[in-house]
């Protein structure tokens, strides 16, 4: 099956530092990535849906200004966490889909932020 | 009220038992149902797909939808130590559209 890569798995940061979390599929080229937030014991809340080369969507709530998505490339899309607080501290999961009119999203294996 | 509902458990039951996991859903546009599989501190692994009403089995797995109830369902035979994860139910309008996620039953299946 498609293989959906999170880099960096694990990261503990100071509050007011920006942290950037990288999302690739590995043997496919994924035009539409997701980015989802998870809080532990809770289901997987949908962030931003990113289409590469143009601009993600974020889902209502969701500050764009703080949660920069960017998806230069059919394998790759960035989700930086700007002047990240403690609140920000979650498990966030991406998952990409292969080309046009395919409906399966492969997840990433997630990454866990911890703000301190 | 949330798009769909799950509860979380936990689920704890020996090995060989047959385990029964449930979702409701609110939106009767919902046409895709799904069933993830996650081990804990990893992303999610899709079990089962379904689409409209009907059963659908893959191997020790049976996956369920009621539309007239807004029901969704997933039956896991003979159960295995190795079946211990969280269950995520997921539904959407389309084969294009954003996944709608439950909460997730943590299941525990002890020898």
């Amino acid at each position: 099956g498609a293989v959906v890569s999170q880099h960096p798995s694990r990261v503990i940061c100071k509050s007011g530092t920006s942290v950037k979390i990288e999302c690739r599929s590995l043997d496919f080229q994924a035009t539409t990535m997701f980015w989802y937030r998870q809080f532990p014991k809770q289901s997987l809340m949908l962030m931003a849906t990113s289409n590469e080369g143009s601009k993600a969507t974020y889902e209502q709530g969701v500050e764009k200004d703080k949660f920069l998505i960017n998806h230069a490339s059919l394998t790759l899309s960035t989700l930086t966490v700007t002047s990240a607080h403690p609140e920000d501290s979650s498990f966030y999961i991406c998952s990409a889909r292969e080309g046009e009119g395919t409906d399966t999203q492969y997840f990433g294996p997630g990454t866990r932020l911890t703000v301190l | 009220q949330k798009e769909v509902e799950q509860d979380p458990g936990p689920l704890s039951v020996p090995e060989g038992a047959i385990v029964s996991l449930n979702c409701t859903y609110s939106n009767s546009a919902f046409q895709y149902f799904m069933w993830y599989r996650q081990y804990s501190r990893k992303g999610p692994e899709l079990l089962m797909y379904t689409y409209s009403s009907g059963n659908k089995e893959d191997g020790r797995f049976t996956a369920q939808v009621d539309k007239s109830s807004k029901y969704i369902s997933l039956f896991i035979r003979d159960s295995q130590p190795s079946d211990s994860a969280t269950y995520l139910c997921a539904s959407s309008r389309s084969t294009l559209g954003r996944l709608y996620f439950g909460r997730g039953t943590q299941l525990t299946v002890w020898p």
